[in-house]
């Protein structure tokens, strides 16, 4: 089946500092890969998506990009703000497996004043 | 429209009871997870169903869990013989197999096993 590993496990960056979260899958069957944003005491809720025929989406401060060959796809944030405080997590689709989700182990991003 | 949504919210129980943890998706969404979230930790993946297949069982702890989902709808997560290392919050989340993708999480049951 699919595996997702994510890095790195923690963050900490300075406010208005850019911060950029890797993953990388297995399947290279997986088409669809996203991105999940969870805040303290909430339900993890998705932030940005990519499919395997792209390469890069952006969406204002956050954009995703897809290596397809490499099988790995990042997470970035510029302008870092307090609320990005958050756990972030990575996701893979494999069609080979029934179309089954598979999460990264997620990162705990800190924005500092 | 209704989002997923679960019941209890939160669940007290004393060690060794059983349990059981209802969700109910979002209309249409043929595939459902049930997934295990400690404090402070990642999404541990339980059950995956998917309109009529089989379910993918890979990631139950042990055979104390087990989990249905009736009429392709409400999946209810049962925990037999609960032992305090089950306190965890469950989440269930449904998506549709047609696009968009997106995954909808519930807002979780907070389990507490004493």
């Amino acid at each position: 089946g699919e595996n997702v590993e994510q890095h790195p496990s923690t963050l900490s960056v300075q406010e208005g500092d850019s911060a950029v979260i890797k993953c990388t899958y297995s399947d290279s069957a997986s088409n669809y890969f996203p991105w999940y944003k969870q805040e303290l005491g909430k339900r993890p809720q998705l932030i940005i998506d990519i499919r395997s025929n792209v390469g890069e989406k952006k969406d204002q401060r956050i954009a995703v990009t897809l290596n397809k060959t490499a099988k790995h796809f990042s997470l970035h944030i510029t302008e870092t703000q307090p609320e990005d405080s958050a756990v972030y997590f990575c996701a893979a689709r494999s069609t080979g497996g029934g179309n089954k989700l598979t999460f990264g182990t997620g990162t705990q991003l800190k924005v500092e004043l | 429209g209704a989002g997923v949504s679960q019941s209890p919210s939160n669940k007290v129980t004393e060690k060794g009871k059983d349990v059981e943890l209802r969700c109910d998706p979002i209309s249409g969404h043929t595939a459902l997870y049930w997934y295990r979230q400690s404090l402070g930790q990642g999404l541990e993946f339980l059950i995956y169903f998917q309109g009529n297949s089989a379910p993918d069982k890979s990631g139950l702890p042990s055979d104390r869990f087990s989990a249905e989902r009736t009429g392709g709808s409400v999946s209810t997560l049962t925990i037999q013989r609960t032992q305090q290392e089950d306190s965890a919050v469950y989440l269930c989340a449904s998506t549709s197999m047609t696009g968009p993708y997106e995954q909808y999480f519930g807002p979780g049951t907070r389990l507490t096993v004493t």
